[in-house]
């Protein structure tokens, strides 16, 4: 079975430092990865995705993250942080690249932003 | 990019009444759909994967018959609690697939999420 975890509940950041949240998964496979982002009562937004090729991944408002297959990792890294960037994000995985498989989220990371 | 409405964004209801949560994919044609609980403070716990057309695929230890989905149309999926209890209380969210070569960037799409409060 596969899982993910993230081992900080909460992050806190100074605004304008560079800011890691950190993923790391354990799938049988090669693993499809994925950051979301959560805001209160709110569904989830993508921010970005590892599927093949380059592992830096750029996404959306800034994000990027490292897919590190010997670490099983794949953090969500940000150069300059942003108050508006305070919310929960989840790392996901899927084994299926076909989408037959929902995805399995970790438990996410409450990212506080301080002015 | 894809938009996935979810309806309602809150329901309360009365303990024993059923409730219908509806999940549109407004732009885009949607095979797959999945269905996600959420508790306070945790992660998403996948419930069920539907197919349009099929009978849904319910994650282990997810009742069925309380919980139970409707994937009619390529763009709609509806997910009934039954018999809803106070500890069906939770925040529902829906997610939709594209087609592979539909060509989003993302993989699923998610809905707003639908706070259940069963009273």
């Amino acid at each position: 079975a596969q899982s993910v975890a993230q081992p900080e509940d909460q992050v806190n950041v100074a605004e304008g430092n560079p800011l890691t949240v950190k993923c790391t998964y354990s799938v049988s496979g090669n693993p499809y990865l994925f950051w979301y982002v959560q805001y209160p009562n709110r569904g989830l937004q993508f921010l970005l995705k590892y599927i093949t090729g380059d592992n830096l991944v750029k996404g959306s408002y800034g994000f990027e993250a490292e897919f590190n297959k010997s670490q099983t990792s794949f953090h969500l890294k940000k150069p300059s942080a942003l108050v508006s960037d305070s919310a929960l994000y989840f790392c996901a995985v899927s084994v299926s690249g076909g989408g037959a498989d929902g995805l399995t989220f970790g438990k996410g990371t409450h990212l506080i932003i301080q002015p | 990019g894809a938009v996935v409405s979810q309806h309602p964004s809150r329901v309360i209801c009365k303990s024993g009444t059923s409730v219908k949560i509806e999940c549109r994919s407004l732009d885009f044609q949607a095979t797959t759909m999945f269905w996600y609980r959420q508790f306070p403070k945790q992660s998403l716990m996948l419930m069920a994967t539907s197919n349009e057309g099929s009978k849904a695929t319910y994650e282990q230890g997810v009742e069925k018959d309380k919980f139970l989905i409707n994937h009619a149309s390529l763009t709609l999926s509806t997910l009934t609690v039954t018999s809803a209890h106070p500890e069906d209380s939770s925040f529902y969210i829906c997610s939709a697939r594209p087609l592979l070569e539909s060509g989003f960037s993302s993989w699923a799409f998610f809905g707003q999420g639908t706070r259940l409060t069963v009273v």
